[in-house]
């Protein structure tokens, strides 16, 4: 069966520090991987996704996710986080034809003025 | 409207009643998905339309839930007999097709069985 495992319940953060968040996912096939974010008070938005190609993405408001098969993973990262970026942040995997997703437990950022 | 919709936002009912919760997909998005999000946890899936049909019904967790698309738009979730332990927020997403393009989420409804 498929899953996602994200490393990191909480992480809190300065402006202006650097950002990482790890995604594992385990599916033997072809996946497709997205990153959703939640801010406080909204629902789910889609900040970026792999389905082929490069496996460098880019998302919306500077994030960016590397694909790395070898590695099973998919992790988010910000050269520079705002306190704006305080949210909650989930990656999912999709697998087979049906496009259900998959989600991780997700990890809240919480960024320091 | 111009994303998905779901009413009620919150619902509070009492153990064993019966609830609905509804879904508006975005027009012309022909799947729509369900999920729960228990607290702490990230949504899981519960059930898959393509049109009218559900194509994927697998992780409805017993058979007190029931999902119904007639028309292949509006979607209603059904519990029956409600537990404390289906306390949880229902979100539903919608997207042009199946095929692994974008899902978009909606406010989900908060269900509180006391």
């Amino acid at each position: 069966a498929q899953s996602v495992s994200q490393h990191n319940h909480h992480v809190i953060l300065s402006e202006a520090a650097s950002l990482e968040l790890g995604c594992n996912y385990s599916y033997g096939g072809t996946v497709n991987l997205f990153w959703y974010v939640q801010y406080p008070g909204q629902h789910l938005q889609l900040l970026l996704k792999y389905f082929s190609g490069d496996p460098l993405v880019k998302g919306i408001k500077g994030f960016e996710a590397e694909f790395i098969k070898s590695k099973f993973s998919f992790n988010l990262r910000k050269p520079s986080v705002q306190w704006s970026d305080t949210a909650e942040y989930f990656c999912a995997v999709a697998g087979g034809s049906q496009g259900n997703l998959i989600f991780g437990k997700g990890t809240k950022l919480s960024v320091k003025p | 409207g111009a994303g998905v919709s779901q009413t009620p936002s919150n619902k509070v009912t009492e153990k064993g009643k019966y609830v609905e919760l509804r879904c508006d997909p975005i027009s012309g998005h022909t799947a729509l998905y369900w999920y729960r999000q228990s607290l702490g946890q990230g949504p899981e899936f519960l059930i898959y339309f393509q049109g009218t049909g559900a194509a994927d019904d697998s992780g409805l967790p017993n058979d007190r839930f029931f999902a119904v698309r007639p028309e292949g738009s509006v979607s209603t979730l059904k519990i029956q007999r409600t537990e404390r332990g289906d306390s949880a927020v229902y979100l539903c997403a919608s997207s042009p097709n199946s095929l692994a393009v974008t899902q978009y989420f909606g406010p989900g409804t908060r269900l509180t069985v006391l």
